[in-house]
């Protein structure tokens, strides 16, 4: 079955400790992106990766880094996350040409104390 | 450059009533258009897609949009409301050919009256 999965799924944890969003996707795509979902917002995209080893930032980067050692996967991580940080994340990937609709995850519930 | 435009951050509509969720887009190049659905506690997952060919696209759960270069919009519409079409959709545009940035429309949540 054709999957983004994305851990954990839920995520509490103190302004200053570093994490790590993992995704991961089956499907050989070569893009992968993530996104921010904020009420009132939509999704915004943070990073956006072409192929392995080839990243670029996307609307709101700030405090974000990603990389992309695999195809198959995308982590996100949050050097130093703060309390602005609060949000849902949800990674992405997507095919060429005519498939070109994005496959989401089931996105991350984080929150920065 | 590239944007969209959802008309209507929350639509109320009776069980079985036309649902109408309006989006409108601009983009420099013939864009790629599409409309993903989010139930609660859920990733996007996408209902349909307009990349060339027919302008009337049809997408799963009876849903369908249409594209109108004109009017510069792709509104998606279904007959009759269902209390499981409840859910935030969200209108999405690219720019045709490559790997382009997919632009999201703040999104529309509906929500079905009984």
């Amino acid at each position: 079955e054709a999957q983004v999965t994305q851990n954990p799924r839920y995520l509490i944890t103190v302004t200053g400790k570093k994490l790590t969003v993992t995704c991961s996707q089956n499907m050989n795509h070569e893009y992968m992106s993530w996104y921010r979902q904020d009420p009132g917002l939509g999704l915004r995209q943070i990073y956006y990766s072409m192929n392995v080893e080839v990243t670029d930032k996307g609307d709101v980067p700030e405090g974000y880094k990603v990389s992309r050692k695999e195809k198959r996967n995308f982590p996100l991580i949050l050097e130093s996350p703060s309390p602005n940080q609060t949000s849902l994340y949800f990674c992405a990937s997507r095919g060429r040409g005519l498939n070109t609709e994005a496959f989401f995850g089931q996105g991350t519930r984080l929150t920065v104390v | 450059a590239q944007s969209v435009t959802q008309l209507g951050s929350h639509v109320s509509v009776s069980e079985g009533a036309l649902v109408l969720l309006r989006c409108n887009y601009s983009s420099s190049v013939p864009p790629y258009l599409f409309w993903y659905v989010q139930y609660p506690n859920q990733g996007l997952q996408l209902l349909l897609k307009y990349t060339t060919g027919a302008t009337l696209v049809k997408g799963i759960n009876g849903f369908e949009a249409e594209f109108k270069k004109s009017e510069t919009s792709f509104h998606l519409t279904k007959p009759s409301a269902h209390m499981s079409d409840a859910a935030e959709y969200f209108c999405a545009v690219t720019p045709s050919g490559g790997y382009q940035k997919v632009t999201f429309g703040t999104g529309t949540k509906l929500q079905v009256i009984p």
